[in-house]
Formats: C-alpha cells, structure tokens, sequence
C-alpha cells in the first residue's frame, strides 16, 4: 500500500529564505508525483507536476525534483515571501490501476516578514 | 491551464434538507472525477470517484445514500448531500482527471463550505 510522508510538518522561516520541503513515498512504481498548496478555507491549487520519467519541474521561484527509485521529491522555494504562506501537499498518482491520488499529510509553512 | 469550477462555495442549509455541490471543468473533459472531505486541520479525504455515465464507487464507510453523486457529462458532476445533519458540515472539494493521462495532473476545484444548522 502507498503511503506518502511529508518531513517537516510545519515550518516557520523569516522572509527572504530558501527552504526545501521533503515528500517520501513508500512504493516507486509511480505515474506522476503532484505538489500543490492550499490556502486556509480554500482548494488546492497544483503547483508543479512531475512525470515518473521526468526528474525535476520549475515554475518561477520553485523547484520540484523527483528520485523515483529512492522514493523522495523535493520541493524548493527560493526567497520566501509572505504569500508563500500556506499549507503544501504532496502527492503521487499509484501505477496498478486505481487513479486515487494519495495525500501526504502537508507542511504547513509560515513566511514571516 | 486546467480549470475546475466548483459551485457554489458556501452553503448554509437547514437540518433535513438537501444540498447540491456542482464541480464542472472548463476547458477540457473529464472522465474521472473525485469528491474529498475536509476537516479543520486535517488532510482530505476521498469519499468517492465518480466515472462519467456510470455509477459512482464509494470509499469505505462513506454512506452512499446519504451522499449521491452523478457524473452525467464529461465536464459535470454533482454531489448532493440528502437529508443533512450538522455533523455532515464540512468542506468539499471536487477534482478531476482529464483524458490524456498524465498531462494535466489532476484538478481542484476551490472548495465548498457546508454548514448545516
């Protein structure tokens, strides 16, 4: 069964920092692997896809990897602001013929000015 | 990009009565599409993956009757909670897959507070 672990669970950093958030999956037999955020009260919005072939994604300030094998992506935000603030979910998309996305539980990230 | 529209996203309704989420998408179809659960502070869950023009196959202790769900169209589903008690509030959100698998990942919508009173 896949599971999906998220290290650290919340982290608080002053404003101008670079910080990696780190995802875990149990079983590498993958499609894509998914980050989004979401914000108190409101959706998720996807913020980098990364096939299973594929070893990184950028957009913008942030910075995806994927090491299938070892079962661990990255996300990397470079110069944290303010609005970076908000919680940041992984999550990955079993190969095996379910389409259920599994969840890691998220790190909520606090950027203070 | 790829959108999910997710109406309306706030509801307050009465004890007993019935309420419908509608989660469409956009700009492009959707064959699979997914209802999550929210709790304050937790993480989603799934409650079902509806398939268009077939029956809806629900997660493990999610009542079926209570929760109906109808994925009609390729671009339309619903989510109709019957009979809604307080325990019942929470936020929904509906996601979905598009046909090319794996290019678009999968979509949210922006969510719906429910509150029963």
């Amino acid at each position: 069964k896949q599971e999906v672990t998220q290290i650290p669970a919340a982290l608080s950093v002053p404003e101008g920092e670079n910080l990696v958030l780190n995802c875990s999956f149990t079983d590498s037999a993958i499609y894509n692997l998914q980050w989004f955020r979401q914000d108190p009260g409101k959706g998720l919005t996807s913020l980098l896809l990364i096939q299973s072939s594929q070893r990184e994604q950028t957009s913008g300030r942030l910075n995806a990897s994927l090491d299938k094998s070892s079962g661990r992506s990255t996300l990397y935000i470079a110069a944290s602001q303010p609005g970076d603030s908000a919680t940041y979910l992984c999550a990955v998309w079993p190969q095996g013929g379910s389409e259920k996305l599994v969840f890691g539980k998220g790190t909520k990230l606090t950027v203070n000015p | 990009g790829a959108v999910v529209s997710q109406h309306p996203s706030r509801v307050i309704c009465k004890s007993g009565t019935s309420v419908k989420i509608e989660c469409r998408s956009l700009d492009f179809q959707a064959t699979t599409m997914f209802w999550y659960r929210q709790f304050p502070k937790q993480s989603l869950m799934l409650m079902a993956t509806s398939n268009e023009g077939s029956k809806a196959t629900y997660e493990q202790g999610v009542e079926k009757d209570k929760f109906l769900i109808n994925h009609a169209s390729l671009t339309l589903s619903t989510l109709t909670v019957t009979s809604a008690h307080p325990e019942d509030s929470s936020f929904y959100i509906c996601s979905a897959r598009g046909r090319d698998r794996g290019n678009y990942g999968y979509t949210f919508g922006s969510g719906t507070r429910l509150t029963v009173v």
